[in-house]
């Protein structure tokens, strides 16, 4: 059973270049999340997809960041024109339904914006 | 919005010493859950509380959820370089309007550092 697959797992962008995000979540798993993590930080929630739908995107920035989560193919969490800033930990989790459901989350993408 | 605060923010023990992370939320959770994030590592799910004074025990683990589902605490009995990682409490709001969608909000997490 693969659990939930993120590529690449580091990312190295130049400032002012895109980023992108992959997620696979596992085999059922049809809920899936993404969070940010800065150093010895929490993390932070940013976005809640289901198939073709975006639930909950109170957490992402309202400007550069994207989400989506097509019928067909992995979730993509996107970022244009990247900043310094942008620089963390982005991870991924699924689950097979909400409410008691707990997550199970990917290996994370680190993203370096050089 | 709903904030769950944790402490300590970071907690250094001796090796066999006894470790205890707390968290609190602002309004009432539906459940809790805890998660542990090896350094490097991705968060990993513990175990979820539900109900009103619950207690749960995983081996030197023990997990209680607070009468009123506004604090949780996790206590490791006896630590071991094992036990080193991050410890994360998130708290499920209740259904939002009908819907069966309840956020989980993270709260910052107990950095946690064994020394042999």
């Amino acid at each position: 059973n693969a659990g939930v697959m993120q590529n690449p797992r580091h990312l190295v962008r130049r400032r002012g270049q895109e980023a992108r995000l992959r997620c696979s979540p596992m085999k059922g798993h049809s809920h899936v999340y993404w969070y940010r993590q800065l150093p010895e930080e929490g993390l932070k929630f940013m976005v809640y997809l289901q198939k073709e739908n975006i639930i909950d995107e109170s957490g992402m920035p309202k400007e550069r960041f994207s989400a989506e989560f097509p019928k067909e193919g992995p979730s993509i969490l996107r970022i244009q024109q990247v900043v310094r800033g942008d620089s963390a930990a982005y991870f991924c989790a699924s689950s097979p339904q909400v409410g008691g459901s707990p997550l199970h989350f990917g290996n994370g993408t680190r993203l370096t914006v050089t | 919005g709903q904030q769950v605060m944790q402490i300590p923010q970071y907690q250094h023990v001796q090796e066999g010493e006894d470790f205890t992370t707390y968290c609190n939320s602002s309004t009432t959770l539906s459940n809790i859950q805890w998660y542990k994030q090896r350094p490097g590592g991705h968060p990993v799910f513990l175990i979820q509380l539900v109900k009103s004074g619950e207690v749960k025990k995983q081996k030197r683990l023990t997990f209680q959820f607070g009468e009123a589902k506004k604090n949780s605490s996790l206590h490791i009995t006896a630590t071991q370089t094992t036990d080193v990682g991050t410890y994360f409490c998130a708290g499920r709001s209740p259904n939002a309007g009908g819907t069966s969608y309840g956020k989980l909000t993270f709260g910052q997490g107990t950095i946690l550092t064994v020394h042999p």
